[in-house]
Parts: structure tokens; C-alpha cells; sequence
């Protein structure tokens, strides 16, 4: 089993629509979550970030972590074209030293 | 601005050959990470370092090998001993390492392919 999985897409959606993305994992020991956008061919982009249970909103989009159920969502409400990318949750343990675990990602396109 | 560059943004490799992807960071950050992605699949980790003249292995360092002698800069090289180099590499830079609340930011990636 992965210590990451992720729904793996690809999603195709109306643009206005709302788009829900999710993880989940297996280690009790992760405690920061994040979601990165990726466009074709280029570097992740840092898009949420947080380390407690809840949602956290920034604009169209909302993280919700659900530490309980070891369950991690990414809602982007209002869906544009340019949503259309790659994304990718990730997650650090407390204290790591090391580096993200990441989900494989879920392709998503935004049709106008 | 800010941000990490990564050069070359294509790369081709023939047979029995050693390259070397360069990345440069100007934000100051102290830990420097290379990672691996193929299609559908996770970024997987190489290298990382998490000061000046010191690195450790990631999941699939096997054929890589890699320098910090500048806070700045840590470059890649991707030697003949690995066999299957085809793959988009990334990396990135966080400003703390340990307990770290300070998240990874990428650059743009090299496209490496065998000739």
C-alpha cells in the first residue's frame, strides 16, 4: 500500500463547476499538508498549505484535512480554464528531515 | 525576483554519457532537493541536502550523484549507470529543514531524453 494515494483522474469538468480532489493516507504521523499546481511541463506551484484539522480557504480554493479519517481534500469552487493542470497533494511528517510524500497526482481539465 | 532556475530546460544523453543539471537558488533557502517524475507518477525523491558541503540519498539515488559547495547551487549529474535517465527532473529549495513549517518551492525542470 501507498502511503499516499491519490484519485488519479483524469477529471474533465464545465467551467463554474465546483472540483473536488482528494487524498488519502496511512501514516498518523503526517502533520503538514499541501497542494501543489503543476502546468504541462513546468515546476509545481505551492498553492495550500496547512497543518491542523478544518478547512483553510484562500479565495476559489479551500483545503480541507480530516486527520481522523486520514483524509485530504482540495475544492476549487467556480472552476476557470486556467485551472487546468496537474494536482498534486503532499505531505511531511512532523520533525522530517527529509521530504514531501507525494500523491501521484490528478490531472484536471476545466472545459469552457 | 526571487526563485530557483534551472537550466538546461531540454537535455539529451547519449549512451554511456554523465550530464549535469544545473539548479540555482537566489531565495536564500538552506535546503536543496533534486526529485524525479515520470509520467503518472509521484515526484520521487534523489538527493537532498540540507546544508553546504553535505547531501543525503533519497529513494532512487542509485546513478545519480550530486555537489553542494554553494549555499546557491546543486547540481545533478546523471551518470551512465543509470539506466533509465528519461524523465522530467526537479528541484527545489525549502528555508528549513527540521520541523520545517516552510514548504518546498520547484523550478521549472530539465527534460532529460536518451538519444
Amino acid at each position: 500500500q501507498k502511503e499516499v494515494e491519490q484519485d488519479p483522474g483524469p477529471l474533465s469538468v464545465p467551467e463554474g463547476a465546483i472540483v473536488s480532489l482528494n487524498c488519502t493516507y496511512s501514516n498518523s504521523a503526517f502533520q503538514y499538508f499541501m497542494w501543489y499546481r503543476q502546468y504541462s511541463r513546468k515546476g509545481p506551484e505551492l498553492l495550500m498549505y496547512t497543518y491542523s484539522s478544518g478547512n483553510k480557504e484562500d479565495g476559489r480554493f479551500t483545503a480541507q484535512v480530516d486527520k481522523s479519517s486520514k483524509y485530504i481534500s482540495l475544492f476549487i469552487r467556480d472552476s476557470q480554464p486556467s485551472d487546468s493542470a496537474t494536482y498534486l497533494c503532499a505531505l511531511l511528517f512532523s520533525g522530517s528531515a527529509r521530504q514531501l510524500t507525494f500523491g501521484s497526482g490528478t490531472q484536471l481539465t476545466v472545459l469552457p | 525576483d526571487g526563485g530557483i532556475t534551472q537550466s538546461p530546460k531540454y537535455l539529451f544523453r547519449k549512451e554511456g554519457q554523465n550530464v549535469t543539471l544545473s539548479c540555482e537558488q537566489n531565495l536564500n533557502h538552506d535546503a536543496m532537493y533534486w526529485y524525479r517524475q515520470d509520467p503518472g507518477q509521484g515526484l520521487r525523491l534523489i538527493y537532498y541536502s540540507q546544508i553546504v558541503n553535505d547531501f543525503q540519498k533519497g529513494d532512487i539515488a542509485e546513478g545519480y550523484s550530486v555537489s553542494r559547495e554553494k549555499k546557491e547551487s546543486f547540481p545533478l549529474t546523471v551518470t551512465s549507470a543509470q539506466k533509465n535517465p528519461t524523465a522530467f527532473y526537479l528541484c527545489a529549495s525549502s528555508a528549513r529543514v527540521t520541523g520545517s513549517n516552510q514548504p518546498q518551492h520547484f523550478g521549472d525542470g530539465t527534460r532529460l531524453s536518451i538519444l
